[in-house]
């Protein structure tokens, strides 16, 4: 069956950075984008980018242009999602997503990341 | 970007009642609105795509209808496991956006 399985919790500093990693299992890793999405506690989903994982083509939120990079290694079939410059407001789970387009069918745990002084 | 609104912010239904969540977008969207559900603690789940189209696995008691500006998720006959969060994304324009969601309580 389908799974996404995701790093796990970190704590960071402001302006620090963290990297998420999402591994794919039980389908063909190429075949599907990968999208990030971010959970502010308590708050809604928000849509941070996409990236194909074929050819590496990404399309980000303008949002988080320039602090956003989405990564995948076809060779282990795992995506990577790192935030830079990181601030309070980025306390947040963030989770990765299986999609044929533009709507995600699998979910992965979600990496809840605190960033606090 | 594409602003979605969804409605009402919370709604209390007994249970074997039916729920009538609604979604409106700022600008056309065709077809492509997906609706997720999500409980405490846990990933968003995919119920329906393409407005109308049930995802793998999801009971007939959830429906999607609409197009354009305009989407309706119908839950018929609610059941305790229902009782959660429910978001609707547009998938037709850049950035991809959700509404702020809906929370279905048990009244």
């Amino acid at each position: 069956q389908v799974q996404l399985v995701q790093s796990g919790a970190e704590v960071k500093k402001p302006g620090a950075s963290v990297k998420v990693s999402c591994k794919a299992s039980g389908y063909t890793f190429t075949a599907y984008y990968i999208h990030w999405v971010r959970q502010a506690p308590g708050q809604g989903l928000e849509w941070m980018g996409r990236i194909n994982p074929n050819n590496g083509d990404t399309d980000y939120a303008q949002k988080f242009q320039g602090r956003v990079t989405m990564t995948r290694d076809t060779s282990i079939s795992t995506a990577y999602m790192e935030l830079t410059r990181l601030i309070s407001d980025d306390t947040a789970v963030f989770y990765c997503a299986r999609g044929p387009s533009g709507y995600s069918d699998s979910w992965g745990q979600g990496t809840l990341v605190t960033v606090s002084s | 970007e594409v602003v979605m609104t969804q409605s009402p912010a919370t709604l209390s239904v007994s249970p074997g009642e039916r729920a009538t969540l609604s979604c409106r977008a700022s600008q056309s969207v065709g077809s492509n609105l997906a609706w997720y559900q999500q409980k405490p603690g846990q990933a968003p789940r995919l119920l329906i795509y393409g407005a109308s189209i049930r995802a793998t696995g999801i009971p007939a008691r959830f429906s999607g209808s609409g197009s354009g500006t305009e989407f309706t998720l119908t839950i018929s006959g609610l059941q305790s496991e229902d009782f959660a969060v429910y978001y609707c994304q547009q998938y037709n324009n850049w950035p991809r956006t959700f509404g702020q969601g809906t929370k279905v309580e048990i009244k």
